[in-house]
Protein backbone atom coordinates (compact mmCIF):
# COMPACT_ATOMS: atom_id res chain seq x y z
CA UNK A 1 0.00 0.00 0.00
CA UNK A 2 1.40 3.21 -0.83
CA UNK A 3 1.93 5.39 1.96
CA UNK A 4 3.74 8.18 4.07
CA UNK A 5 4.65 7.29 7.39
CA UNK A 6 5.82 9.52 10.65
CA UNK A 7 6.96 8.31 13.70
CA UNK A 8 6.03 9.03 16.73
CA UNK A 9 2.24 10.01 16.14
CA UNK A 10 2.17 11.63 19.57
CA UNK A 11 5.57 12.75 21.68
CA UNK A 12 5.56 14.76 24.57
CA UNK A 13 9.08 16.26 26.09
CA UNK A 14 10.39 18.64 27.61
CA UNK A 15 12.44 21.92 26.64
CA UNK A 16 15.95 21.15 24.73
CA UNK A 17 15.68 18.03 24.73
CA UNK A 18 16.65 17.25 20.66
CA UNK A 19 14.44 14.93 18.82
CA UNK A 20 13.95 13.16 15.46
CA UNK A 21 10.23 12.71 13.71
CA UNK A 22 10.59 10.21 11.00
CA UNK A 23 9.16 9.89 7.66
CA UNK A 24 9.13 7.46 5.31
CA UNK A 25 7.57 6.81 2.06
CA UNK A 26 7.30 4.19 -0.19
CA UNK A 27 6.47 5.38 -3.16
CA UNK A 28 9.77 6.67 -4.62
CA UNK A 29 8.84 9.98 -4.77
CA UNK A 30 11.51 12.45 -5.70
CA UNK A 31 9.93 15.65 -3.35
CA UNK A 32 9.01 15.42 0.56
CA UNK A 33 8.27 17.69 2.23
CA UNK A 34 7.26 18.96 6.12
CA UNK A 35 4.54 21.16 7.18
CA UNK A 36 3.23 22.51 11.00
CA UNK A 37 -0.17 23.11 11.50
CA UNK A 38 -1.42 25.41 14.06
CA UNK A 39 -4.92 26.42 15.02
CA UNK A 40 -5.94 29.10 13.02
CA UNK A 41 -3.05 29.65 10.78
CA UNK A 42 -4.02 26.59 8.40
CA UNK A 43 -0.51 24.34 7.09
CA UNK A 44 3.06 26.24 6.74
CA UNK A 45 5.59 24.38 5.39
CA UNK A 46 9.04 24.15 7.44
CA UNK A 47 11.36 22.62 4.76
CA UNK A 48 11.35 20.56 1.52
CA UNK A 49 13.53 18.32 -0.38
CA UNK A 50 13.62 18.08 -4.33
CA UNK A 51 15.37 14.83 -4.05
CA UNK A 52 18.46 13.38 -2.07
CA UNK A 53 20.88 15.77 -0.84
CA UNK A 54 18.70 18.68 -1.81
CA UNK A 55 16.83 20.67 0.89
CA UNK A 56 15.39 23.86 1.29
CA UNK A 57 13.78 26.26 3.34
CA UNK A 58 9.96 26.82 3.51
CA UNK A 59 8.12 29.24 5.46
CA UNK A 60 8.91 28.87 8.75
CA UNK A 61 12.33 27.16 9.34
CA UNK A 62 13.63 28.17 12.12
CA UNK A 63 14.30 25.77 14.84
CA UNK A 64 14.41 22.85 12.73
CA UNK A 65 16.81 20.71 11.01
CA UNK A 66 15.93 17.90 7.99
CA UNK A 67 17.97 15.76 6.29
CA UNK A 68 17.51 13.59 2.88
CA UNK A 69 20.52 10.85 2.93
CA UNK A 70 17.90 8.54 0.91
CA UNK A 71 15.24 9.04 -1.05
CA UNK A 72 12.37 7.22 1.15
CA UNK A 73 13.53 8.87 4.03
CA UNK A 74 13.09 12.79 5.43
CA UNK A 75 13.58 13.24 9.44
CA UNK A 76 12.63 16.58 10.73
CA UNK A 77 14.99 17.08 14.22
CA UNK A 78 14.35 19.60 16.68
CA UNK A 79 17.98 19.83 17.99
CA UNK A 80 16.80 22.02 21.29
CA UNK A 81 12.81 22.44 21.50
CA UNK A 82 11.14 24.80 22.69
CA UNK A 83 7.44 25.03 23.43
CA UNK A 84 6.18 27.50 20.65
CA UNK A 85 7.31 23.92 18.28
CA UNK A 86 4.19 22.54 19.80
CA UNK A 87 1.77 21.73 16.81
CA UNK A 88 0.75 18.98 14.94
CA UNK A 89 3.26 18.06 12.09
CA UNK A 90 2.56 16.65 8.75
CA UNK A 91 5.14 14.93 6.43
CA UNK A 92 4.00 14.95 2.56
CA UNK A 93 5.67 13.65 -0.62
CA UNK A 94 5.14 13.57 -3.99
CA UNK A 95 6.91 12.78 -7.59
CA UNK A 96 8.45 15.13 -9.25
CA UNK A 97 8.18 15.02 -13.17
CA UNK A 98 9.93 18.30 -13.36
CA UNK A 99 6.91 19.43 -16.03
CA UNK A 100 4.26 19.81 -13.88
CA UNK A 101 2.74 19.88 -10.72
CA UNK A 102 2.08 16.69 -8.81
CA UNK A 103 -0.29 16.25 -6.15
CA UNK A 104 1.25 15.22 -2.49
CA UNK A 105 0.36 12.18 -0.37
CA UNK A 106 0.61 12.99 3.73
CA UNK A 107 1.18 10.84 6.46
CA UNK A 108 -1.26 10.84 9.56
CA UNK A 109 0.58 13.03 11.36
CA UNK A 110 2.79 13.79 14.75
CA UNK A 111 1.68 15.52 17.89
CA UNK A 112 4.42 17.18 19.48
CA UNK A 113 3.63 18.94 22.96
CA UNK A 114 7.20 20.41 24.22
CA UNK A 115 6.69 21.44 27.69
CA UNK B 1 4.96 33.45 -3.25
CA UNK B 2 1.43 33.33 -4.65
CA UNK B 3 -0.41 34.22 -1.31
CA UNK B 4 -4.27 32.48 -1.10
CA UNK B 5 -7.05 34.26 0.07
CA UNK B 6 -10.34 31.55 1.05
CA UNK B 7 -13.46 32.00 3.87
CA UNK B 8 -12.64 31.23 7.18
CA UNK B 9 -16.07 28.81 6.90
CA UNK B 10 -19.12 27.71 4.77
CA UNK B 11 -22.20 25.89 6.25
CA UNK B 12 -24.43 24.30 3.95
CA UNK B 13 -27.14 21.50 4.04
CA UNK B 14 -26.72 17.87 2.41
CA UNK B 15 -28.06 17.09 -1.24
CA UNK B 16 -26.77 21.16 -1.58
CA UNK B 17 -24.14 22.23 -4.31
CA UNK B 18 -21.03 24.15 -2.56
CA UNK B 19 -18.82 26.16 -4.15
CA UNK B 20 -15.74 27.66 -2.43
CA UNK B 21 -13.49 30.01 -4.33
CA UNK B 22 -10.02 30.96 -3.72
CA UNK B 23 -8.55 34.13 -4.39
CA UNK B 24 -4.87 34.46 -5.43
CA UNK B 25 -3.64 37.78 -7.34
CA UNK B 26 -0.17 37.01 -7.77
CA UNK B 27 -0.32 33.42 -9.38
CA UNK B 28 2.94 33.28 -11.27
CA UNK B 29 2.39 32.04 -14.68
CA UNK B 30 3.90 28.48 -14.26
CA UNK B 31 1.51 28.09 -11.16
CA UNK B 32 -1.21 24.94 -10.55
CA UNK B 33 -3.83 25.24 -8.12
CA UNK B 34 -4.44 22.50 -5.85
CA UNK B 35 -7.23 22.02 -3.55
CA UNK B 36 -7.41 19.08 -0.43
CA UNK B 37 -9.34 17.89 1.96
CA UNK B 38 -8.51 17.42 5.59
CA UNK B 39 -10.67 15.54 8.40
CA UNK B 40 -9.68 15.98 12.05
CA UNK B 41 -6.93 13.99 12.86
CA UNK B 42 -5.71 13.14 9.68
CA UNK B 43 -3.24 14.77 6.68
CA UNK B 44 -4.80 16.77 3.58
CA UNK B 45 -6.19 14.52 0.21
CA UNK B 46 -5.86 15.43 -2.60
CA UNK B 47 -8.99 16.50 -4.15
CA UNK B 48 -8.55 18.07 -7.83
CA UNK B 49 -5.64 20.39 -9.49
CA UNK B 50 -6.13 22.66 -12.80
CA UNK B 51 -3.95 25.57 -14.61
CA UNK B 52 -7.04 26.91 -16.61
CA UNK B 53 -10.58 26.46 -17.28
CA UNK B 54 -12.45 23.69 -15.73
CA UNK B 55 -11.07 20.59 -14.47
CA UNK B 56 -13.53 17.60 -13.13
CA UNK B 57 -13.20 14.71 -11.59
CA UNK B 58 -15.34 11.87 -9.72
CA UNK B 59 -15.59 13.97 -6.73
CA UNK B 60 -15.22 17.61 -7.63
CA UNK B 61 -15.20 20.27 -10.52
CA UNK B 62 -12.74 23.38 -10.41
CA UNK B 63 -13.34 26.48 -12.27
CA UNK B 64 -10.41 28.78 -13.42
CA UNK B 65 -11.19 32.17 -15.17
CA UNK B 66 -8.85 33.20 -17.87
CA UNK B 67 -6.60 35.75 -15.93
CA UNK B 68 -6.48 32.67 -13.02
CA UNK B 69 -6.58 35.02 -10.19
CA UNK B 70 -9.03 32.98 -8.42
CA UNK B 71 -10.69 29.41 -8.54
CA UNK B 72 -13.97 27.67 -7.44
CA UNK B 73 -13.83 24.46 -6.40
CA UNK B 74 -17.49 23.03 -7.12
CA UNK B 75 -18.75 19.99 -4.75
CA UNK B 76 -21.83 18.80 -6.47
CA UNK B 77 -24.79 17.49 -3.40
CA UNK B 78 -22.85 17.38 -0.49
CA UNK B 79 -23.42 14.26 2.54
CA UNK B 80 -22.45 14.69 6.36
CA UNK B 81 -19.14 13.19 5.48
CA UNK B 82 -18.02 16.27 3.20
CA UNK B 83 -17.33 18.20 6.39
CA UNK B 84 -13.79 19.06 6.75
CA UNK B 85 -11.39 22.05 5.69
CA UNK B 86 -10.99 22.85 2.20
CA UNK B 87 -7.48 24.19 1.18
CA UNK B 88 -6.50 25.90 -1.77
CA UNK B 89 -2.82 25.65 -2.76
CA UNK B 90 -0.81 27.63 -5.41
CA UNK B 91 2.95 26.78 -6.48
CA UNK B 92 4.88 25.15 -8.90
CA UNK B 93 6.76 22.77 -8.51
CA UNK B 94 8.06 22.27 -11.48
CA UNK B 95 10.96 24.49 -11.36
CA UNK B 96 12.19 23.41 -7.59
CA UNK B 97 12.59 26.55 -6.50
CA UNK B 98 9.76 27.63 -4.60
CA UNK B 99 7.88 26.23 -1.29
CA UNK B 100 4.19 25.62 -1.33
CA UNK B 101 2.04 27.69 0.88
CA UNK B 102 -1.35 26.78 2.09
CA UNK B 103 -3.69 29.01 2.65
CA UNK B 104 -5.58 29.24 5.89
CA UNK B 105 -8.71 26.96 4.72
CA UNK B 106 -12.30 27.24 4.66
CA UNK B 107 -14.06 25.26 6.96
CA UNK B 108 -17.23 23.90 5.52
CA UNK B 109 -20.16 22.34 7.44
CA UNK B 110 -22.55 20.12 6.05
CA UNK B 111 -26.11 20.38 8.59
CA UNK B 112 -28.93 17.16 8.05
Amino acid sequence: EAQVTQNPRYLITVTGKKLTVTCSQNMNHEYMSWYRQDPGLGLRQIYYSMNVEVTDKGDVPEGYKVSRKEKRNFPLILESPSPNQTSLYFCASSPWTGVSNQPQHFGDGTRLSIL
Amino acid sequence: LAKTTQPISMDSYEGQEVNITCSHNNIATNDYITWYQQFPSQGPRFIIQGYKTKVTNEVASLFIPADRKSSTLSLPRVSLSDTAVYYCLVGDMATGRRALTFGSGTRLQVQP
